[in-house]
């Protein structure tokens, strides 16, 4: 059974630009949800998608945004690069919407971002 | 809200060692709680988690988890460290009326000496 899938692994934009991340989870997950990690700030959680539908959603500007494809492949946008926009973003897949098998995330092994 | 909090950013042990990695939460329903192991440049890899079920979860790897309502505690142990336990520890926690979204922890860098 394939694993949670993020392209590219690595990606060098300069500020001011705009990146697109892609996630592919895992085959029957309908839950994908998007997390950035930095050195400083840890992991915080940016938004997470169901069944097409944005169900939540974290404490980021506009800048950053996503959506969710019929398959359930999720992309996630970032317009206007800022040199803090630096991080490794992970994606996690989820079975279902509900109850606790929902909650038993699969994460992606990232993809590292670098604003220069 | 929900909240996790790691004492102890790096932590080091001697292999064969007992290894203890703390974990508090705070939440206003009960918790789903989770451990999480990230390796260099890798996402991050299920441990163990907490169910509301037994308070004394075993993962992969020989770790375990003790679930403490008294003490808001799911620490995290293995009796015996391995050179390959080296790695970044998260604590997450969740709950039934967020969805998929987790509150993780800073982490704990864990170094095993030989």
């Amino acid at each position: 059974k394939a694993g949670v899938t993020q392209t590219p692994r690595y990606l060098i934009k300069t500020r001011g630009q705009q990146v697109t991340l892609s996630c592919s989870p895992i085959s029957g997950h309908r839950s994908v949800s998007w997390y950035q990690q930095t050195p400083g700030q840890g992991l915080q959680f940016l938004f997470e998608y169901f069944s097409e539908t944005q169900r939540n959603k974290g404490n980021f500007p506009g800048r950053f945004s996503g959506r969710q494809f019929s398959n359930s492949r999720s992309e996630m946008n970032v317009s206007t690069l800022e040199l803090g926009d630096s991080a490794l973003y992970l994606c996690a897949s989820s079975l279902s919407g509900t109850g606790i098998l929902s909650t038993e995330a699969f994460f992606g092994q990232g993809t590292r971002l670098t604003v220069v | 809200a929900q909240s996790v909090t790691q004492l102890g950013s790096h932590v080091s042990v001697s292999e064969g060692a007992l290894v203890l990695l703390r974990c508090n939460y705070s939440s206003s329903v009960p918790p789903y709680l989770f451990w999480y192991v990230q390796y260099p440049n890798q996402g991050l890899q299920l441990l163990l988690k907490y169910t509301s079920a037994a308070t004394l979860v075993k993962g992969i790897n020989g770790f375990e988890a003790e679930f403490k309502k008294s003490e808001t505690s799911f620490h995290l142990t293995k009796p015996s460290a391995h050179m390959s336990d080296a790695a970044e520890y998260f604590c997450a926690v969740s709950g039934p009326n967020t969805g998929n979204q987790f509150y993780f922890g800073t982490g704990t860098s864990l170094t095993v000496i030989p």
